[in-house]
């Protein structure tokens, strides 16, 4: 099992709509975990990062943690076709305080 | 600058050959990773620098590659007699906290 899997997609979604981005990671003591979006031929920016299970909104990005289910998701709202690019999830895994492993990443096309 | 600055952006080399690529962090960023990114492919770790302590170099793929920073600030990222298969996107990253990684434009690295 890779250490951190996400659907790679194409996830297609009309302008308006809910996109929804899923990641699941296998390592259970994993604390910390990150969502990176990058933009065709450009380099990774965090856009959010989350700890604790639960939601956390910012703006129209929602993020979930369900470290049971060793489960993280990216929500958002009222996609727009800017949102169009590929997203990472990344994971500090094995307790590493610095260390981050990236999911292969689903690319998401948001249609006007 | 502002961000952080890698060169050169591309670069094209024969197979055996020994390439150098370059990093410089945003200014004050003590911590330093270098990430590859090779086409479908997530990002995989290479090496991680903080401070004066000893770099974490587990996930150089072979002894032919190598880094070092100089001065706690610049890096270069050294392979040795390319292959094929070093053909990728070499990203570097700069972070305050670990928390938040800034990357570079990256270095597109073309092995005939």
């Amino acid at each position: 099992q890779k250490e951190v899997e996400q659907n790679s997609g194409p996830l297609s979604v009309p302008e308006g709509a809910i996109a929804s981005l899923n990641c699941t990671y296998s390592d259970r003591v994993s604390q910390s975990f990150f969502w990176y979006r990058q933009y065709s031929g450009k380099s990774p920016e965090l856009i959010m990062s989350i700890y604790s299970n639960g939601d956390k909104e910012d703006g129209r990005f929602t993020a979930q943690l369900n470290k049971a289910s060793q489960y993280v998701s990216l929500l958002i709202r009222d996609s727009q076709p800017s949102d169009s690019a590929t997203y990472l999830c990344a994971v500090k895994i094995g307790g590493s305080n610095y260390k981050l492993t990236f999911g292969k990443g689903t690319l998401l096309t948001v249609n006007p | 600058g502002a961000g952080v600055s890698q060169s050169p952006s591309n670069k094209v080399t024969e197979k055996g050959k020994d390439v150098e690529l370059r990093c410089d962090p945003i200014s004050g960023h003590t911590a330093l990773y270098w990430y590859r990114q090779s086409l479908g492919q997530g990002l995989e770790f290479l090496i991680y620098f903080q401070g004066n302590s000893a770099p974490d170099k587990s996930g150089l793929p072979s002894d032919r590659f190598s880094a070092e920073r100089t001065g706690g600030s610049v890096s270069t990222l050294t392979i040795q007699r390319t292959q094929q298969e070093d053909s990728a996107v070499y990203l570097c990253a700069s972070s305050l906290t670990n928390e938040k990684l800034f990357f570079g434009s990256g270095t597109q690295l073309s092995v005939l």
